[in-house]
């Protein structure tokens, strides 16, 4: 039972390379998500989608872009890393956006090192 | 953007003290969830509340949602080592997709 899967687990861009974080999921979920984590900071929403073809601006999207071609994947594009983007990056995925208090699955998170 | 205030930031006790975490805000949320994140992982649910004034039993964890749906708590008696770890409390004030996590608190708990 894979569950979500992120993909790589540890990574180290230089200032300016662009890289994909990819996640998956097996589950059949409609709701799909990507949160970066930060010392003292929580989990912060970077992007979002509610199904295949439908993504949204979670609380900072900036630096980032995703796409949902298939409900299955949601890869998280850094265009142009910045140091201010170490962190480390979380894939979630639930059964529904639309309802609050849905059983949210996590990944075991990408560790992004951006020297 | 919601604020999800948690308190304490960290906690270092015993085994077999009894202790509380709490989560606080102004705002007032459809429902609260209460996860543990173990070193290298991601977070794992514990319970969802939606009820004002709701108390949900998980074996020795006691979690509470305020009667205004503003803030809640989570009591766990009888500490194990095992039970070390970050929690973090999330709320949305309607659906998933907006959903907001708290800065966590960091739990050991030694022999």
């Amino acid at each position: 039972n894979a569950g979500v899967t992120q993909t790589p687990k540890f990574q180290v861009l230089k200032t300016g390379q662009s890289m994909t974080l990819q996640c998956a999921q097996d589950m059949n979920h409609e709701y799909m998500s990507w949160y970066r984590q930060d010392p003292g900071m929580g989990l912060r929403l970077i992007h979002y989608s509610v199904g295949a073809g439908i993504t949204d601006q979670g609380e900072v999207p900036n630096g980032y872009n995703v796409s949902r071609s298939t409900t299955e994947d949601f890869p998280l594009r850094l265009l142009s890393a910045a140091p201010s983007q170490t962190s480390v990056y979380f894939c979630a995925s639930s059964l529904s956006g639309q309802r609050s208090g849905n059983t949210i699955y996590f990944g075991e998170g990408s560790w992004l090192t951006v020297v | 953007t919601q604020l999800l205030e948690q308190s304490p930031q960290f906690l270092s006790i015993q085994e077999g003290e009894n202790l509380t975490v709490y989560c606080n805000s102004s705002s007032v949320f459809s429902s609260l969830q209460w996860y543990r994140q173990e070193p290298g992982e991601g977070p794992v649910l514990l319970v969802t509340v939606v009820t004002g004034g709701e108390v949900k039993k998980l074996k020795r964890l006691t979690f509470q949602f305020g009667d205004a749906r503003k803030d809640s708590s989570l009591h766990i008696t009888a500490a194990q080592p095992g039970d070390t770890g970050l929690y973090l409390c999330a709320a949305s004030t309607g659906t998933a997709s907006k959903l907001t996590f708290g800065t966590g608190t960091r739990l050991q708990v030694t022999l």
